[in-house]
């Protein structure tokens, strides 16, 4: 059964810093999703990873795929305000499981 | 990216009665979509996957009987909440997958309030 485990659950940060959070899952697949979410609204597509080594960035965002190590990343560098939000990876083993979701919270 | 539509976006019923929630894929046509409830603050868990003319595959512990999936064509999924409890108060979100991108879209969500 494919189980997805994300950490940190939590974190508030400064902003300009950068933090990593990090996706772990139980079963071979090589389809990774991360979302944000805004309270009380839908999710939000950032990247859709289809390969080993996939490698995407958005702004100041990037996310990266180890099937490997069944490992993602997702980089924040240099934090801003508006980052603030709950982001949820997801992996595609058939059908489509997430993790807990980072509740990352920005500090002005 | 593609476009996935969830109607209604809120929905205030009665107990007992039976509440209807549409996915629509707008851009692209999806064999395959899902459907996740979600608690205050907590993560998506999947309650059942729908194939284009073929039953519904339902995660454990999920109800079929309660929780009704159609998926009728390419571009629609429906869930219907059958005699509704307070308890199923919630937000149902719904997913398409792209079959050229492979990307899975969510639709805007439902919150369920069962009165």
């Amino acid at each position: 059964e494919l189980k997805v485990e994300q950490n940190p659950l939590f974190l508030s940060m400064q902003e300009g810093k950068n933090y990593t959070i990090y996706c772990n899952y139980s079963t071979t697949s090589d389809r990774l999703y991360w979302y944000r979410q805004d309270p009380g609204k839908s999710l939000e597509s950032l990247f859709v990873l289809l390969s080993n080594g996939a490698v995407k960035q958005e702004g100041r965002l990037m996310a990266s795929l180890d099937t490997k190590a069944r490992l993602s990343t997702l980089h924040i560098t240099a934090a801003v305000h508006d980052l603030s939000a709950t982001y949820f990876c997801a992996v595609d083993g058939g059908k489509i499981i997430f993790g807990k979701g980072t509740r990352l919270h920005i500090l002005p | 990216g593609a476009v996935v539509s969830q109607h209604p976006s809120r929905v205030i019923c009665k107990s007992g009665t039976s509440v209807k929630i549409e996915c629509r894929s707008l851009d692209f046509q999806a064999t395959t979509m899902f459907w996740y409830r979600q608690f205050p603050k907590k993560s998506l868990m999947l309650m059942a996957t729908s194939n284009e003319g073929s039953k519904a595959t339902y995660e454990q512990g999920v109800e079929k009987d309660k929780f009704l999936i159609n998926h009728a064509s390419l571009t629609l999924s429906t869930l219907t909440v059958t005699s509704a409890h307070p308890e199923d108060s919630s937000f149902y979100i719904c997913s398409a997958r792209d079959p050229i991108t492979q990307g899975a879209f969510f639709g805007q969500g439902t919150r369920l309030t069962v009165v």
